[in-house]
């Protein structure tokens, strides 16, 4: 079975503090996706990455980076937290060829 | 603009009876589609896939319609169950599955 793990269920921080969230795969998938769910707008690609120091913007980058330093980790960084990125943010996986995508169990972000 | 919309934001229907979950898309260049069932505070699982080539796939209660000319695929769920109630997202990928493009999401009340 595919594992992938963020590493907080639930998080609170301050406006303007730097946030990091992390999400482990166990699969040695190539492929590595953020994205980020809230009401009525469904799951909007934030970053991918399809290798190891690879990243591609996604629909909606603006106050995200990532960082994919091994094949297993890939990071989602607020650089400056605001409260519009109060969120439900999830992490997905898939290999090379895939034909589908393996989630985490979502990191509930909360900006205050 | 989102490539893949799903219109109704709510279903609720009678346990035992039919559910029907629609799902538009605009990208011709969609080659495989997805269903994935997302519980509150969980990462979305997948469902049921179908590729472009076919029309119809099935897979126990959950069955996936494909109209290509459309540009719309639908989810029938029979007969429904309690347990099915969830929010319910359309997904769509090109040949390269190194995308996934997510719809809004369809909330499946499955009334005892």
């Amino acid at each position: 079975d595919v594992k992938v793990t963020q590493s907080s269920r639930y998080l609170v921080k301050r406006t303007g503090e730097k946030v990091f969230l992390e999400c482990v795969q166990d699969m040695d998938h190539e492929n590595m996706f953020w994205y980020r769910q809230d009401p009525g707008l469904g799951l909007r690609l934030i970053y991918f990455s399809y290798d190891v120091k690879m990243k591609e913007k996604g629909d909606i980058p603006e106050g995200y980076s990532v960082s994919r330093e091994k094949k297993e980790r890939f990071s989602l960084i607020l650089e400056s937290a605001s409260t519009n990125q109060t969120s439900m943010y999830l992490c997905a996986t898939n290999g090379a060829g895939g034909t589908e995508a393996f989630f985490g169990q979502g990191t509930r972000l909360t900006v205050v | 603009d989102q490539q893949v919309k799903q219109n109704s934001p709510s279903l609720s229907v009678q346990e035992g009876r039919i559910s029907i979950l629609n799902c538009d898309y605009t990208n011709s260049m969609f080659d495989y589609f997805l269903w994935y069932k997302k519980y509150p505070a969980e990462g979305p699982t997948f469902l049921i896939s179908i590729s472009s080539i076919k029309d119809k796939n099935e897979d126990g209660r959950f069955t996936v319609f494909l109209n290509k000319s459309a540009k719309h695929l639908s989810l029938h769920i029979v007969p429904s169950q309690p347990g099915d109630s969830a929010v319910y997202f359309c997904a769509a990928t090109e040949y390269n599955f190194n995308k996934f493009y997510f719809g809004s999401g369809t909330k499946l009340n499955v009334k005892p």
